[in-house]
């Protein structure tokens, strides 16, 4: 089946730091991909919708500049996370749409802790 | 706009018994509806999903799940719970006019004792 990987699986920054997050697409084409973020205990919130080779579309209340997502390829997104302070603590998920099947796929999460 | 409700945070039950975890939504266009489970510090893993077609839908391990238009619902179900069923399970809508996101309801978290 499907698979979509994401790395680091966790990582731990200091406050003022930028942390990347990749997320990738192993076995199929994704023109789309999904951001979302998971705070404990909660349910996934939606950030950012990205299309392959244009400007991402941030959800509203989202600061585009504070997570800049780039979708430079049909297999990797990236989500970087710019002057990460402690309260953006939070377990990122990345979900990729086959272009083909419009099937989505989501990735195992990134653990992101900003001491 | 689309929107997902899962009106229990918790629900318990004992092994062996049934249980159903609720789900209803809201959406303009025609809806396609999902159930995932999320086990601590892991990613979602898909259990089923109803596109089209019959009513009820089987998934993964044992679960099952029926989508009634009237009732905008979309409820998940298994006829024998297991110890190992216990996780986070989350039910989703996508609209086919919504730009295709998937938007996900606050979760529901089950517990199946012993």
């Amino acid at each position: 089946g499907a698979v979509v990987s994401q790395h680091p699986s966790r990582v731990i920054c200091k406050s003022g730091t930028s942390v990347k997050i990749e997320c990738r697409s192993l076995d199929f084409q994704a023109t789309t991909m999904f951001w979302y973020r998971q705070f404990p205990k909660q349910s996934l919130m939606l950030m950012a919708t990205s299309n392959e080779g244009s400007k991402a579309t941030y959800e509203q209340g989202v600061e585009k500049d504070k997570f800049l997502i780039n979708h430079a390829s049909l297999t990797l997104s990236t989500l970087t996370v710019t002057s990460a302070h402690p309260e953006d603590s939070s377990f990122y998920i990345c979900s990729a749409r086959d272009f083909v099947s419009y099937e989505q796929y989501f990735g195992p999460g990134t653990r992101l802790t900003v001491t | 706009a689309q929107s997902v409700a899962q009106p229990e945070d918790q629900v318990n039950v004992a092994e062996g018994n049934p249980l159903t975890v609720k789900c209803t939504y809201s959406v303009s266009g025609n809806p396609y509806l999902f159930w995932y489970v999320q086990y601590p510090n892991r990613g979602l893993q898909f259990l089923l999903k109803y596109i089209t077609g019959d009513n009820l839908v089987k998934g993964s391990y044992g679960f099952e799940a029926e989508f009634n238009k009237s009732q905008t619902s979309f409820h998940l179900k298994k006829p024998s719970a297991l110890v190992s069923d216990s996780a986070l399970y989350f039910c989703a809508v996508r609209s086919d006019t919504g730009g295709f996101k998937t938007i996900f309801g606050a979760g529901t978290r089950l517990f199946v004792k012993a």
